[in-house]
């Protein structure tokens, strides 16, 4: 297995533009998790989906932050505007679903709003 | 495992010395806890797991100590080599059936030659 695959692994884009950032989860997780790592805020939960369906997205920072799970084997987290505070590490995890928690992540992508 | 600001706390340990690892939770309702260990550039790793029930597990070269009293949590690494350089995270499910995993800040392992 290949593991999660996250794309792309560097993102460099202009305040306001649009940004999505792509994830393919182990094939069988039912559970997917996107998390952002910052230097001053270490590794915030943003949303997480079991079997597609989002159940806690409390940590999406706001409107402008959008994720979808269109099917078992794709995931999307789309900032719309993109602003600079944005800038951070975005990782995406999977797991076996309920009751097997541990999450494998992906190598992330590095986003930079300038 | 707790940081301040940009600073993560930093552990330094002489080669083939044994490493401690702390962390301090809040949630008394969690009942699931896990070590990851991040190197540079990469996403976390999972290391080792533990289950409130329990109050020790071990694994190859790890160790993880679980005190519900206290509200705290320890990864001991025996005879530290390079490769354990990383940054280390303590990690909970806050249980009541959330399947969410709350990572803490982390803590800087440095190995001295």
């Amino acid at each position: 297995d290949a593991g999660v695959i996250q794309s792309p692994r560097h993102e460099v884009t202009e305040m306001g533009q649009e940004v999505t950032l792509r994830c393919k989860p182990i094939s069988g997780h039912n559970s997917l998790f996107w998390y952002r790592q910052t230097m001053m805020r270490g590794l915030e939960l943003l949303i997480y989906f079991n079997n597609n369906v989002p159940i806690d997205d409390s940590g999406m920072p706001e409107d402008r932050f959008s994720a979808k799970m269109p099917n078992a084997s794709f995931s999307t987290l789309k900032i719309q505007p993109s602003e600079p505070r944005d800038s951070a590490v975005y990782f995406c995890a999977s797991s076996g679903g309920p009751g097997a928690n541990v999450l494998t992540f992906g190598a992330g992508s590095r986003l930079t709003v300038l | 495992g707790e940081s301040v600001g940009l600073h993560l706390p930093t552990l330094s340990v002489q080669e083939g010395d044994n490493s401690i690892i702390n962390c301090a939770y809040s949630n008394s309702a969690s009942d699931y806890f896990i070590w990851y260990k991040q190197e540079s550039g990469k996403g976390p790793q999972f290391i080792i797991d533990i289950r409130s029930n329990m109050d020790k597990r071990q694994g190859q070269r790890v160790t993880v100590l679980l005190n519900k009293t206290v509200k705290h949590l320890s990864l001991q690494i025996a005879a530290t080599q390079p490769g354990d350089s990383a940054v280390y995270f303590c990690a909970e499910n806050p249980g009541n059936r959330d399947d969410k995993i709350i990572f803490g800040k982390g803590t800087r392992l440095h190995i001295l030659p």
